[in-house]
């Protein structure tokens, strides 16, 4: 079974301040990862993912995720923080163990609010 | 980039009506698409993967017989919440899973707001 945790409902950060939102997971083969975010009443927007290779992934609108196979963790970062970064942002993870295994697991989502 | 569509983008309805949602892939085929649910201020939950030619498999507490879906071609899959309550009230998403990415990515629709009154 693959599971996803991200222990904070909300981060609050200043404008120009840099974000970071956690995400921890749990998968019995090698993980797939990926970071959405998602504004009121929209579907989700895909912001990055890793596969393999750099741990360090580089994302749309200046998002980045480290990966951290022995802390099994997938963290969302960004160095200077916006207004309109405000959103409910979803970790997700896909346990590739073979043919058929496609399902994504999501975190319960952290909503991140920027102050001006 | 693979863009998927909803539609309708929300609805409101009566209780005891039905209420079909058409999720479509635009750009790409998709011979697996999946249904969530999300309720506010929560995560989206996996209600069924739908197949193309093929019934769809649902997950666990979830009534095939209240929530059809049908996939009837590589570009479109629809739900249709049946006698529709309430409790039926949600946030429907659709994903499609492109199996050309690298990864046999999933690309979401935008959502579809339910509201039965």
């Amino acid at each position: 079974a693959q599971s996803v945790a991200q222990p904070e409902d909300q981060v609050n950060v200043a404008e120009g301040n840099p974000l970071t939102v956690k995400c921890t997971y749990s998968v019995s083969g090698n993980p797939y990862l990926f970071w959405y975010v998602q504004y009121p009443n929209r579907g989700l927007q895909f912001l990055l993912k890793y596969i393999t290779g750099d741990n360090l992934v580089k994302g749309s609108y200046g998002f980045e995720a480290e990966f951290n196979k022995s802390q099994t963790s997938f963290h969302l970062k960004k160095p200077s923080a916006l207004v309109s970064d405000s959103a409910l942002y979803f970790c997700a993870v896909r346990d590739y163990s073979g043919a058929g295994s496609y399902q994504l697991t999501f975190g319960k989502g952290t909503k991140l609010s920027v102050i001006p | 980039g693979a863009v998927v569509s909803q539609h309708p983008s929300w609805v409101i309805c009566k209780s005891g009506t039905s209420v079909k949602i058409e999720c479509r892939s635009l750009d790409f085929q998709a011979t697996t698409m999946f249904w969530y649910r999300q309720f506010p201020k929560q995560s989206l939950m996996l209600m069924a993967t739908s197949n193309e030619g093929s019934k769809a498999t649902y997950e666990q507490g979830v009534e095939k017989d209240k929530f059809l879906i049908n996939h009837a071609s590589l570009t479109l899959s629809t739900l249709t919440v049946t006698s529709a309550h309430p409790e039926d009230s949600s946030f429907y998403i659709c994903s499609a899973r492109d199996l050309k990415s690298e990864v046999d990515e999933q690309f979401f629709g935008p959502g579809t707001r339910l509201t039965v009154l």
